[in-house]
């Protein structure tokens, strides 16, 4: 157990449609990350938030924003969605920011549009 | 633009070999280079390299970063089947980590 939640564990729901998905970074640490991993392949970086202020964005699309909460748990919100952004979502934290730090990843939450 | 290769995608072997995993990159900024084990769920950390020449060692597990040839690679001495995982290298380039798109491990018994 790594110490970072992630909820819910899965989720289905129709294309068009919004979801939220939520963080709670293990505690002390400051950074959260939110990732995502379509079948079978690699993990792609979408976002960081570093103590409540976005610190690096990686892939993510119009569609999808973050935040990063006074509380530092985060929330990652999926609009208008497609067929394609069925995946596993993951949550890393960490310490610090950047690569310097381990991140410790939550176990994910599994979307499926159909 | 940045960029991490993991060589080769997908390994079959039986238990008792050894493995080489390599992870090769291109970034404008290194800082550091990790790797992760995914077995059905999490990435679990295995090793951070940021000093080249200087090699990690954990168990059967090890790793050496070359920053000259910007290459690391992974070792995994007499296998066992719960290693069979894909194995994750990423590279922190700019404070942002770059991952490669792993090396699926697979251990027969």
């Amino acid at each position: 157990d790594s110490g970072v939640t992630q909820t819910p564990k899965h989720l289905i729901t129709a294309t068009g449609q919004r979801v939220t998905l939520r963080c709670s970074p293990r505690s002390g640490d400051l950074s959260v990350y939110w990732y995502q991993q379509s079948l079978d392949q690699g993990l792609q970086f979408l976002i960081q938030y570093y103590n409540g202020e976005e610190r690096a964005k990686g892939n993510i699309l119009e569609r999808f924003s973050a935040q990063q909460f006074p509380d530092l748990h985060s929330e990652l919100n999926l609009s208008s969605l497609e067929l394609g952004d069925s995946a596993l979502y993951f949550c890393a934290s960490s310490s610090g920011a950047g690569g310097t730090y381990e991140q410790y990843f939550g176990p994910g939450t599994r979307l499926t549009v159909t | 633009e940045d960029k991490v290769v993991q060589s080769p995608l997908s390994l079959v072997v039986h238990e008792g070999d050894t493995v080489t995993l390599n992870c090769s990159y291109e970034v404008t900024n290194f800082r550091s280079l990790l790797w992760y084990k995914q077995e059905k769920k999490a990435p679990t950390f295995l090793f951070m390299l940021t000093s080249s020449g200087i090699e990690k060692k954990s168990g059967r597990l090890s790793s050496i970063l070359d920053k000259k040839e910007l290459f690391s690679i992974l070792n995994i001495t007499a296998t066992q089947t719960g290693d069979s995982a894909v194995y994750l290298c990423a590279v922190d380039s700019n404070y942002q980590l770059i991952w490669g798109a792993g090396t699926k491990l697979i251990i027969k018994p």
